[in-house]
């Protein structure tokens, strides 16, 4: 069982619709969470980063971390054909960093 | 932007040959990280650097060195390059704090043919 489990899509939405991309993981050391989003070709950008259970939101972007469960999430709202990209999860702890495979999200005008 | 730059951006080599990629910053950030990205894997860390001098090993670091001289370069050498280290390599820095938000580079393309 790898360590972060991620779908890896690919997820197609029209434009305006509500995403959602989710994260699993199995170790509980991991206390900071991150999310990044990945233009084809280019390096991994990163979105948002929270380190509590809860909500974190930044104008379209919310993300959500249910420690108790080992789900994190990122929900976008009114999603835009400039959204299009791979999302990565990321989690951090103990000095140590790891990475879910990557969703990659279409946004159809 | 972070100031991270990474050279060359895209190489193609020769089963064998000892190949070095480069890693640029420009913030004076004392750590420094390089991935390999390759589909179904995501990105997986292969040494990293928290100092001049510096370095520990990675998920993947068997077949790949690394030195870091200054606190603005740090080197990946393939020994000997094999066709299964054909991928995608990315620097990245850490910010200083107990935060582990990390920015990446633009990516180094490889292939070994």
């Amino acid at each position: 069982q790898k360590e972060v489990e991620q779908d890896p899509g690919p997820l197609s939405v029209p434009e305006g619709a509500i995403v959602s991309l989710n994260c699993t993981y199995s170790n509980s050391a991991f206390q900071y969470f991150m999310w990044y989003r990945q233009y084809s070709r280019k390096g991994p950008e990163l979105l948002m980063y929270t380190y509590s259970s809860g909500n974190k939101e930044d104008g379209r972007f919310t993300a959500q971390v249910d420690k108790s469960s080992k789900y994190i999430s990122l929900f976008i709202r009114d999603s835009q054909p400039s959204d299009s990209a791979t999302y990565l999860c990321a989690l951090g702890g103990n000095n140590d960093m790891r990475f879910g495979a990557g969703t990659r999200l279409t946004v159809k005008p | 932007d972070a100031g991270i730059t990474q050279s060359p951006r895209h190489k193609v080599t020769e089963t064998g040959t000892p190949v070095t990629l480069r890693c640029h910053q420009t913030e004076n950030h004392r750590y420094m990280y390089w991935y390999r990205q390759d589909p179904g894997h995501g990105l997986r860390l292969i040494h990293y650097s928290y100092g001049v001098k510096d370095t520990d090993k990675g998920e993947v670091s068997d077949g790949y060195s690394v030195s870091r001289s200054k606190t603005e370069d740090f080197l990946l050498t393939l020994e000997s390059a094999t066709s299964s280290q054909t991928s995608v390599y990315f620097c990245a820095i850490r910010t200083s704090g107990p935060s582990y938000e990390q920015y990446f580079g633009p990516g180094t393309r490889l292939t070994v043919t």
